[in-house]
């Protein structure tokens, strides 16, 4: 498994603000997800980041909403850019972990999360 | 497209009962599952996985799930609930795009534990 530290864990924003959130890994990973938790809702994928090419965004997220950084095997940067309330959710930082075979199965390592309100 | 349908967006249970939280699964190829927990103001941890071996798959803490097919099914049960098992539980199917599998996850299902 992998320890995945973030920050902020928590913050209040106001509303046109941007925001930048760290994942640290302590060990090197190829492929880390981020994921956006709506209040009382599920998870939802916003973007794959691998080192060294561009973010990989799902349907409904946008990399001027949503730029992704990432510099090296252990580290990542989320921006929530141009805030609105609609934004207030908790990010969660992942990274993959499992293999059946020589094949990846999806399972996931989480942060602690960053809890964001923006006002 | 993979994804999974979880039953119950809230259960309650006494201390002591049965645990069971229910999750059925759309995959068109065999699937990876997954059953989450997060308790409040923290990240999810695994509990489980179900990766093509055996179909009784055992988690830590006392849950466990049974793999399905016929029934595309992968229930979480425990046999005896604790307080310390009140939390919000996630089911999740991994879906392969890009070159890798992600996880798509359920809306989740809230476990209450009454004495």
């Amino acid at each position: 498994s992998a320890v995945i530290s973030q920050k902020p864990s928590r913050d209040i924003c106001q509303r046109g603000t941007s925001l930048t959130i760290q994942c640290q890994v302590d060990s090197q990973v190829t492929m880390m997800f981020w994921y956006r938790q709506q209040p009382g809702q599920s998870l939802t994928l916003i973007a794959t980041a691998n080192q060294g090419s561009e973010a990989t965004y799902e349907s409904g997220f946008v990399i001027d909403k949503f730029p992704i950084s990432r510099p090296n095997l252990t580290f990542s940067t989320l921006t929530v850019s141009n805030m609105s309330p609609e934004d207030s959710s908790i990010y969660l930082c992942s990274v993959g972990g499992g293999t059946s075979g020589s094949q990846n199965t999806g399972e996931l390592f989480f942060g602690e999360g960053s809890r964001l309100t923006v006002l | 497209a993979q994804s999974v349908t979880q039953l119950g967006s809230h259960v309650s249970v006494s201390e002591g009962a049965l645990v069971l939280l229910r999750c059925n699964y759309s995959s068109s190829v065999p699937p990876y599952l997954f059953w989450y927990v997060q308790y409040p103001n923290q990240g999810l941890q695994l509990l489980l996985k179900y990766t093509s071996a055996a179909t009784l798959v055992k988690g830590i803490n006392g849950f466990e799930a049974e793999f399905k097919k016929s029934e595309t099914s992968f229930h979480l049960t425990k046999p005896s609930a604790h307080m310390s098992d009140a939390a919000e539980y996630f089911c999740a199917v991994s879906r392969f795009s890009g070159g890798y599998n992600k996880l798509i996850f359920g809306a989740g299902t809230r476990l209450a534990v009454h004495p």
